[in-house]
C-alpha cells in the first residue's frame, strides 16, 4: 500500500485561485485522483490523472503531477463559496483499492 | 445521470447485533467497493468484487464482514457482529472495468454502534 498525506485545511477568498497539494510515496501508483466530498455527501469524482501525464485541465480544474517529487497538486481558478468541501487524493497501483490521503479541508470566504 | 444509491442513510445498532448494509451500483458496472470512513479519518479500502467473488480485501475486513451480490443489482456488506469501533460512514463504490479508472461512489451509510 501506500501513504498519502495532504494539508489539512486551506482557507481562500472568493475570486481567488485554490491550490490543494498531496504527496504519495507508492512509486507504482499508476492512477492519480481527486475526490470532493460536501457535507453530509458521498465523494464525488472530481477528477482523474495518468502517471505519464504531467497535467490535466478540466474548466476550472488542473491537476499537475510531478513524478520525481511524487507530488499531486489540484488548482481550482476562480474558486467559489460552492467550492468549499472536503478534497481528498487518492492513488491506485495496479490492484483495486484507492488510497486516500486525510482530505483537506476547503474554506472559501467572500 | 446514473448514480450509485445505499440504504439506508443513517442505522443504528447494539454492539454484538448484525447489520446488513446495502446498495445498488451503477447498473452496468463490473466492479463493486465498500470504503469506511471513520469520522475525522480518511476513507478506507475495505474490500473489492467482481464476478461473484472477492478480488482483494483490506486487513480491516476479517471474518465479521462478508459481503454479497444476492440478485443481478444490488450489493450488500454484512458486519456479523458488530462492536464500537465499527462506527463509521460506509461507502459503496463501483466501477465498470478495473481499468474503466473511474470509481463512483455512493452517498454513504452512516452507522452508528452503541
Amino acid at each position: 500500500g501506500e501513504d498519502v498525506e495532504q494539508s489539512l485545511f486551506l482557507s481562500v477568498r472568493e475570486g481567488d485561485s485554490s491550490v490543494i497539494n498531496c504527496t504519495y510515496t507508492d512509486s507504482s501508483s499508476t492512477y492519480l485522483y481527486w475526490y470532493k466530498q460536501e457535507p453530509g455527501a458521498g465523494l464525488q469524482l472530481l477528477t482523474y490523472i495518468f502517471s505519464n501525464m504531467d497535467m490535466k485541465q478540466d474548466q476550472r480544474l488542473t491537476v499537475l503531477l510531478n513524478k520525481k517529487d511524487k507530488h499531486l497538486s489540484l488548482r481550482i481558478a476562480d474558486t467559489q463559496t460552492g467550492d468549499s468541501a472536503i478534497y481528498f487524493c487518492a492513488g491506485r497501483d495496479s490492484g483495486y483499492a484507492l488510497n486516500f490521503g486525510k482530505g483537506t479541508s476547503l474554506l472559501v470566504t467572500p | 445521470e446514473p448514480e450509485v444509491t445505499q440504504t439506508p442513510s443513517h442505522q443504528v445498532t447494539q454492539m454484538g447485533q448484525e447489520v446488513i448494509l446495502r446498495c445498488v451500483p451503477i447498473s452496468n458496472h463490473l466492479y463493486f467497493y465498500w470504503y469506511r470512513q471513520i469520522l475525522g479519518q480518511k476513507v478506507e479500502f475495505l474490500v473489492s468484487f467482481y464476478n461473484n467473488e472477492i478480488s482483494e480485501k483490506s486487513e480491516i475486513f476479517d471474518d465479521q464482514f462478508s459481503v454479497e451480490r444476492p440478485d443481478g443489482s444490488n450489493f450488500t456488506l454484512k458486519i456479523r457482529s458488530t462492536k464500537l469501533e465499527d462506527s463509521a460512514m460506509y461507502f459503496c463504490a463501483s466501477n465498470l472495468k478495473t481499468g474503466g479508472y473511474e470509481q463512483y461512489f455512493g452517498p454513504g451509510t452512516r452507522l452508528t454502534v452503541t
